[in-house]
């Protein structure tokens, strides 16, 4: 089965400075990658999510990229807010199928 | 909408009582996703349904886990008898029809078996 693997496990950066989250995944045939932002006893949250036919998606400070032939896809932060202190987990459909496979998570923390 | 309900949001219980966790999914999303969280395991995938019926419970740990959905609004998850390595924050989540679209997620159950 699809296997993600995310790192680093915890990350912190001085406010204001970019952070920059690696996964990579087993299967080639996984076409969806979404990210999910998970605060402190909530439930995880799309944040943006990208599929196989485009190598890069912006959305304001979070962008996300991704390389099929190596498998591995980031995520990106610019301008870092307090407010982006959460857990962050990237996931792939399990090669193509309904359903996603979970990195085990990064807590990116600001620091201030 | 009010997004993807569970309940209850906290469950104690004593090892080998029955468990049952709901979940109604948003109105119109044809998939429902039942995930476990652990701080060992991360987010895992139990079982999925499509158009109320399951697709994929490879996921399922043990026979003593078992879903159903009887209808498109309401599921259960149920652990007999349960164990204390079940307890963990038990999620359900919905998406629409289309594939690999956004799931989204309720706000949890969490399940402590003493």
């Amino acid at each position: 089965g699809e296997n993600v693997e995310q790192h680093p496990s915890t990350l912190s950066v001085q406010e204001g400075d970019s952070a920059v989250i690696k996964c990579t995944y087993s299967d080639s045939a996984s076409n969806y990658f979404p990210w999910y932002k998970q605060e402190l006893g909530k439930r995880p949250q799309l944040i943006i999510d990208i599929r196989s036919n485009v190598g890069e998606k912006k959305d304001q400070r979070i962008a996300v990229t991704l390389n099929k032939t190596a498998k591995h896809f980031s995520l990106h932060i610019t301008e870092t807010q307090p407010e982006d202190s959460a857990v962050y987990f990237c996931a792939a459909n399990r090669g193509g199928a309904d359903g996603l496979t979970f990195g085990k998570g990064t807590h990116l923390i600001i620091q201030p | 909408d009010a997004g993807v309900i569970q309940s209850p949001r906290h469950e104690v219980t004593e090892m080998g009582q029955e468990v049952t966790l709901r979940c109604k999914p948003i109105s119109g999303h044809d998939y429902l996703f039942w995930y476990r969280q652990t701080m060992m395991r991360g987010l895992e995938l139990l079982i999925y349904f499509n158009n109320n019926v399951p697709i994929d419970d490879s996921g399922m740990p043990e026979d003593r886990f078992s879903a159903k959905m009887p209808n498109a609004s309401f599921s259960t998850l149920k652990i007999q008898p349960s164990e204390p390595r079940d307890s963990a924050v038990y999620f359900c989540a919905s998406s629409k029809a289309a594939r690999n679209t956004e799931a989204f997620f309720g706000q949890g159950t969490r399940l402590t078996v003493v």
